[in-house]
């Protein structure tokens, strides 16, 4: 079956760093993505990764590990405008059809 | 900018209506997506379809159609609205391949209550 795991929710303090983490089973993998939404809103992109490794982006970073079917997403310097849901997703079947299967989201809470 | 556009944000319909969602997108994409998302579930693939005329179920098909009858513009219709259909439906849509980089950009979605 296909599988993706994140934690339901999370809390940091402004200024901080946060890793949200994201393990997956599934059948196939061409692509890991996180994307970011506030409440009320359509998610937006934040990363891509589908070789091992650190992908950086400003102050957020996404990591991958195929072997171990893991990843994480790291923010920095947390802002009170990062508090908003974190959703993984994995592009599981064929390149040509781009399916996603997501996890079910964090929710990360930033306090002042 | 580019969008993707979900023709309403919040619907109320009654138990037994053909409720219609549409999403129109002006990308030229050949992917498109419908999603609902329910809290502590995420979000779940109803149907997808690729090119126009062409469509495939996703994970949770049951009690729900699709149409794409032009490359931009892709329906979902809920044949006899039930009340476990009350949730937030999203319509992305991404390239052929996946947009390689940025998978799908999405709608603003409908909130739809079944009452």
């Amino acid at each position: 079956g296909q599988n993706i795991d994140q934690p339901t929710e999370m809390t940091a303090t402004e200024g901080a760093i946060v890793q949200i983490n994201c393990t997956y089973q599934t059948s196939g993998f061409n692509g890991l993505f996180w994307y970011q939404q506030h409440a009320g809103e359509a998610p937006t992109f934040l990363s891509y990764n589908v070789l091992d490794g650190l992908e950086e982006k400003g102050r957020f970073s996404s990591f991958l590990s195929r072997s171990k079917g893991y990843s994480y997403l790291l923010l920095k310097e947390l802002q009170m405008k990062d508090s908003a849901s974190y959703l993984c997703a994995v592009r599981a079947g064929s390149s040509n059809t781009g399916k996603l299967i997501f996890g079910q989201g964090t929710t990360l809470q930033v306090k002042p | 900018d580019v969008k993707v556009t979900q023709s309403s944000r919040y619907l109320v319909k009654r138990t037994g209506e053909k409720v219609f969602l549409e999403c129109v997108q002006d990308m030229d994409h050949e992917n498109m997506f419908w999603y609902r998302q329910d809290p502590g579930l995420g979000l779940r693939l109803i149907y997808f379809s690729y090119d126009v005329k062409m469509k495939e179920k996703g994970d949770i098909p049951e009690g729900y159609s699709v149409s794409r009858e032009k490359k931009e513009r892709f329906s979902l219709i809920l044949e006899s609205a039930s009340t476990n259909q009350t949730s937030m439906y999203l319509c992305a849509s991404s390239l052929r391949g996946g947009g390689f980089n940025y998978g799908y950009t999405f709608g603003s979605g409908t909130r739809l209550t079944v009452v």
